[in-house]
Order: structure tokens, then C-alpha cells, then sequence
């Protein structure tokens, strides 16, 4: 059954520091988001994407933030300067419609990024 | 917020079914009804989705109010496995971002 990768599993990385999260969404699927949850707290929507750009993002997603599909298969998320608050486990998604309402979104396992 | 209402934990005894209950009174006519469970350490992971009529798939069933106000998701064995938080997720049509609330975690009991 086709998944969603994510790698690294695990980033340690110094505040202020730039980190680069990589996903492989489903070979097929066309709609692209990142949520994220910190320990011990809801899984929160970070950013959709679409057809090279981004659909709708949400309050987290400040200018520190930034999403690409570089090609192909790959989709990333960036975070230029790292705060401690950004210690979360990040997890990709991908869906084929991107409608809502019926769509289904397939998750990847997630990166766990630790902020020192 | 997720517009869901979801007790915090249940219990249930291996091998027996599960009733995971979910409040959705404010609910819309175009929203689904989607259940996602996340296992420990893991992603967020489909469960079943419905709009009105009760649902089947090979992981669970899904039983919808006539008035859509509240639903069901039955686990109709379960194993130690199942073991997760289960999160009841109204979506609308048009809007593709998940909106998840706490969510029911399961503890099964060997």
C-alpha cells in the first residue's frame, strides 16, 4: 500500500539554527500539508499546497516558514531560525482531491524536531 | 476549534467491541463525518468517513444519526492494537485542512 515518508525521523538541531523537514507524499496525490503537534497537545494544521503554491496557511506559518516541492516527489518544509517553541513532532500529509468534505488525507509518521 | 465533543479516555476489554461516541450538534449539511485514530508514536491515520448513511470498511463501522447530531465509530473487536486516540473530525466541503480537537483515547485491557 502506497505511504508518505518523512525523513529525518528525529532532528536535533541549535536555536537559530535552519532545518530542512523532507516528505515523499503518495506518488499519485496532488494536495500537500504540514500539521504539527507538540507534546502533549492537538495536531494543528500548518500549510496546504497546490500546483506550486501555497493555499491557505495558518497562524504558526509566520515568515520563518517556508514550503517547496523542489521536484517531483519531494515536499519540504523550512524553517529558517529556530525557536524552542518549534520543538514538535512535524508530520507531512497528502491527499489525491483536495476537496474536503470526502477527501481523504494520508499522514506521514512524522519528524521529531528538538530545538536546543 | 473542531466542533466535536469527545469523552477524554474509555476503556475496553480485548476481543470485545468498542463504542466511540461523538457529539456534532452543530453540525452542517454539507460537513462529513470523518474518524481518525493516531497510534502511539505515530501519525494521524484514516479511519472511516460518512455524510449520512452508516458505513462499513474493513477497519471499523461508522453509525451516523438520522438527525446527524452525534455518531458512532464501533470497533466491533478489539485488540491491543487498537490502542490509540480516536478523533471524531467534522469536514466541509471545499475546506481541506483537518481541524483536530483532543480526541478519545482507547485503552484496551488484555
Amino acid at each position: 500500500e502506497p505511504e508518505v515518508t518523512q525523513t529525518p525521523s528525529h532532528q536535533v538541531t541549535q536555536m537559530g539554527q535552519e532545518v530542512i523537514l523532507r516528505c515523499v507524499p503518495i506518488s499519485n496525490h496532488l494536495y500537500f500539508y504540514w500539521y504539527r503537534q507538540i507534546l502533549g497537545q492537538k495536531v494543528e494544521f500548518l500549510v496546504s499546497f497546490y500546483n506550486n503554491e501555497i493555499s491557505e496557511k495558518s497562524e504558526i506559518f509566520d515568515d520563518q516558514f517556508s514550503v517547496e516541492r523542489p521536484d517531483g516527489s519531494n515536499f519540504t518544509l523550512k524553517i529558517r531560525s529556530t525557536k524552542l517553541e518549534d520543538s514538535a513532532m512535524y508530520f507531512c500529509a497528502s491527499s489525491s482531491s483536495g476537496i474536503g468534505g470526502p477527501d481523504t488525507q494520508y499522514f506521514g509518521p512524522g519528524t521529531r524536531l528538538t530545538v536546543l | 476549534d473542531a466542533k466535536t465533543t469527545q469523552p477524554n479516555s474509555m476503556e475496553s476489554n480485548e476481543e470485545e467491541p468498542v463504542h466511540l461516541p461523538c457529539n456534532h450538534s452543530t453540525i452542517s449539511g454539507t460537513d462529513y463525518i470523518h474518524w481518525y485514530r493516531q497510534l502511539p508514536s505515530q501519525g494521524p491515520e484514516y479511519v472511516i468517513h460518512g455524510l449520512t448513511s452508516n458505513v462499513n470498511n474493513r477497519m471499523a463501522s461508522l453509525a451516523i444519526a438520522e438527525d446527524r447530531k452525534s455518531s458512532t465509530l464501533i470497533l466491533h473487536r478489539a485488540t491491543l492494537r487498537d490502542a490509540a486516540v480516536y478523533y471524531c473530525i467534522l469536514r466541509p466541503n471545499r475546506d481541506d485542512k483537518i481541524i483536530f480537537g483532543k480526541g478519545t483515547r482507547l485503552h484496551i485491557l488484555p
